[in-house]
């Protein structure tokens, strides 16, 4: 089936320490995107990129960081210079040439700093 | 500060009533809106989108209604059954570059059924 999948699902780190979050789209999308939520609240955009080796900060890329070396993958690193890492992650992909604005989510991923 | 927000932060329905959830948004030049269904701990599913163009647009028992002199979009579910209770997001279009894919969230409205 065709969808975003996003790993792990529940994570937990340690303060000081880099963690990775995955993302990988079948849907031969162009553009994807990295969500953060907070209990309570709505979706903030971290990092979103339109086309391969291509990407831009969202609202919020302090202490993020993004790479695009595949289509398929987008994968979103939380470093050690996030001060409140702890949130739900939800990557998502639209086509990019879609007239809607219509975004595909994954199931989200739970970091937990300890 | 967001542009899109909701009225109400959680809305208590009987079974087989109807639904409204509102929002308002800030950007008059706003021109495309999406609302969102999130249930928990899973990622938002879509439900339905409007142009501006457009006051009224009409899915399965849902239905979006945009009132543009007033900045207002609400959506409709009519015979609410227990499981539409979830998380309902509007969303607002933010063109990035050429990218139609980018929204700025209200914070939802956490909708409840009741048997």
């Amino acid at each position: 089936d065709g969808g975003i999948t996003q790993s792990p699902k529940y994570l937990f780190r340690k303060e000081g320490q880099n963690v990775t979050l995955s993302c990988e789209q079948n849907l031969n999308h162009d553009a994807m995107y990295w969500y953060r939520q907070d209990p309570g609240q709505g979706l903030r955009l971290i990092y979103y990129s339109q086309i391969v080796n291509d990407f831009q900060k969202g609202d919020i890329a302090e202490g993020y960081s993004v790479s695009r070396e595949k289509k398929e993958s987008f994968p979103l690193t939380v470093t050690s210079a996030q001060k409140n890492p702890t949130a739900f992650y939800l990557c998502a992909s639209s086509s990019s040439g879609t007239t809607t604005g219509e975004l595909f989510f994954g199931e989200g991923s739970r970091l937990t700093v300890l | 500060g967001e542009s899109v927000g909701l009225h109400l932060p959680t809305l208590s329905v009987q079974e087989g009533d109807n639904s409204i959830i509102n929002c308002a948004y800030s950007n008059s030049a706003s021109d495309y809106f999406i609302w969102y269904k999130q249930e928990s701990g899973k990622g938002p599913q879509f439900i339905i989108d409007i142009r501006s163009n457009m006051d009224k647009r009409q899915g399965q028992r849902v239905t979006v209604l945009l009132n543009k002199t007033v900045k207002h979009l609400s959506l409709q579910i009519a015979a609410t059954q227990p499981g539409d209770s979830a998380v309902y997001f509007c969303a607002e279009n933010r063109n990035y570059g050429g990218s139609q894919g980018n929204l700025i969230f209200g914070k939802g409205t956490k909708l409840s059924v009741k048997p």
